[in-house]
């Protein structure tokens, strides 16, 4: 499996204050993603990357924003934070064959009071 | 807009028995996936489906692939405990950069 890491694991802030999540693979995929999971939505996408410096938006990217500076990181910030956007956030990452399922991290719960 | 829906959402069946969870979707896609997930924990690749009538098999899951109709199916065979577990299908659109569009989840229970 691709050895893809995701810190913080847990982390509790406050409403306003800036957050910084960060996913890091090792397997030299060109894509990666970012999900969050809430009960009844499955997993939606935010934002993803396509390779160094190329990202686009998924289906609920307003409140974030992402950078990938390296192929093996991918950083997900939330500038302002708000109680919606408490959640369980995925970062995952596949290469180029369609053979590839894309591989997840182990997640990050934050919450925001 | 690519839509994905899984039914059912939850599934409680006995040990032993059979049963189906069905994945469909609203555009031409050439790429299905199944994972599985365990409470608290992430999601693990089962299956990899790329072309019309693509059949599976590990263990008691099986995984079809129906591109005209648009349907996925996920068979359950002789239910064991272990298998207890959330099942998501994701779909990805032709021509798509690798992006997936995820079921919400089907939440198996088999009951001893």
């Amino acid at each position: 499996d691709a050895g893809i890491t995701q810190s913080p694991r847990h982390k509790v802030t406050e409403t306003g204050t800036p957050v910084t999540l960060r996913c890091h693979q090792t397997e030299n995929h060109r894509y990666m993603y970012w999900y969050r999971q809430d009960p009844g939505h499955g997993l939606r996408l935010i934002h993803y990357s396509y390779g160094v410096k190329d990202t686009d938006k998924g289906e609920v990217s307003d409140g974030y924003s992402v950078s990938r500076s390296k192929t093996e990181d991918f950083l997900l910030t939330l500038e302002s934070a708000t109680s919606s956007q408490t959640s369980v956030y995925f970062c995952a990452s596949t290469g180029d064959s369609s053979n590839q399922p894309q591989h997840f991290g182990d997640g990050t719960r934050l919450s925001i009071l | 807009e690519l839509k994905v829906e899984q039914n059912p959402l939850f599934l409680s069946m006995q040990e032993g028995k059979n049963y189906t969870i069905y994945c469909n979707y609203s555009t031409t896609s050439d790429r299905l996936y199944w994972y599985r997930q365990d409470p608290g924990k992430s999601l693990e690749s089962l299956f990899v489906l790329l072309s019309n009538g693509a059949v599976k098999q590990e263990g008691r899951l099986m995984a079809s692939l129906d591109t005209k109709a648009r349907l996925s199916t996920l068979h359950i065979t002789a239910a064991v405990h272990d298998l207890s577990a959330t099942y998501f299908c994701a779909v990805g659109p032709s021509g798509s950069a690798r992006q997936l569009t995820f079921g919400s989840g089907t939440q198996l229970t088999v009951l001893p």
